[in-house]
């Protein structure tokens, strides 16, 4: 059975980076069907994707984020992680990583990502001097 | 970005009852959409996605429909343990992934 496990500080200064880590277990990190994302819920804005990575490709950001997030993949550790900098009291979320389906099209000869099929527990993180 | 609004904002309903939550892209997006159940305090749960399809073990009382810009989930015979909030998700091609603001569906 798949898990994924947020974790990292729950607390962040005003202008400084956020931080966090999915730990996946019961799936491997580099497999070839998926992409791994970070989504965002906080009561004024709802759900908001931040950002998706195929574990050996180029990320997808939200362009709401596009200057301030990087997300990174270790397959050796079988995590996924997110930066965000310079964070305000509006960063003030629940995040969750997930697990996103895609598949080849080979009449596109693309790899469109679809809908989320697993999501971690999510973690609070709260930005406040 | 493409926009999604869900109506109702709140549903009441009972044990037993049918339901149906709507939500609308503000453009076309084929039938690239996906709805979840969140329950509180947990994460989202995907049940359906391609519109219509629905994702193993999620109970067949659970149906959508729908394609260019306007959707429905139902559920049939409505269970206790579905008394949630439910979103729907657009994943269009070349577009930032958007939620709709939810529909909580809350005992009558």
């Amino acid at each position: 059975q798949l898990h994924l496990q947020e974790s990292g500080p729950r607390l962040v200064k005003p202008s400084e980076t956020l931080s966090l880590t999915c730990t996946v277990s019961g799936g491997s990190i580099s497999s070839s069907n998926y992409y791994w994302a970070w989504i965002r819920q906080s009561p004024g804005k709802g759900l908001e994707w931040i950002g998706s990575l195929f574990y050996s490709g180029s990320p997808y950001h939200n362009p709401s984020f596009e200057s301030r997030v990087s997300i990174s993949i270790d397959t050796s550790k079988n995590q996924l992680s997110l930066k965000l900098t310079s964070v305000t009291a509006a960063d003030t979320a629940m995040y969750y990583c997930a697990r996103q389906y895609t598949h080849y099209e080979s009449w596109s000869d693309q790899w469109p990502l679809y809908y989320f099929d697993y999501w971690g527990q999510g973690t609070l993180v709260t930005v406040s001097s | 970005d493409i926009q999604m609004t869900q109506s109702p904002p709140t549903l009441s309903a009972s044990v037993g009852d049918r339901v149906t939550i709507t939500c609308r892209a503000s453009q076309s997006i084929n039938d690239w959409l996906a709805w979840y159940q969140q329950r509180p305090g947990k994460a989202p749960k995907l049940l359906i996605y391609q519109a219509s399809r629905l994702e193993g073990g999620v109970p067949s009382r659970f149906s959508g429909s729908g394609s260019g810009t306007e959707f429905t989930l139902t559920i049939n015979s409505l269970q206790p343990d579905d008394f949630a909030t439910y979103y729907c998700q657009q994943y269009n091609r070349n577009s930032p992934f958007t939620f709709g603001q939810g529909t909580k569906l809350d005992v009558k």
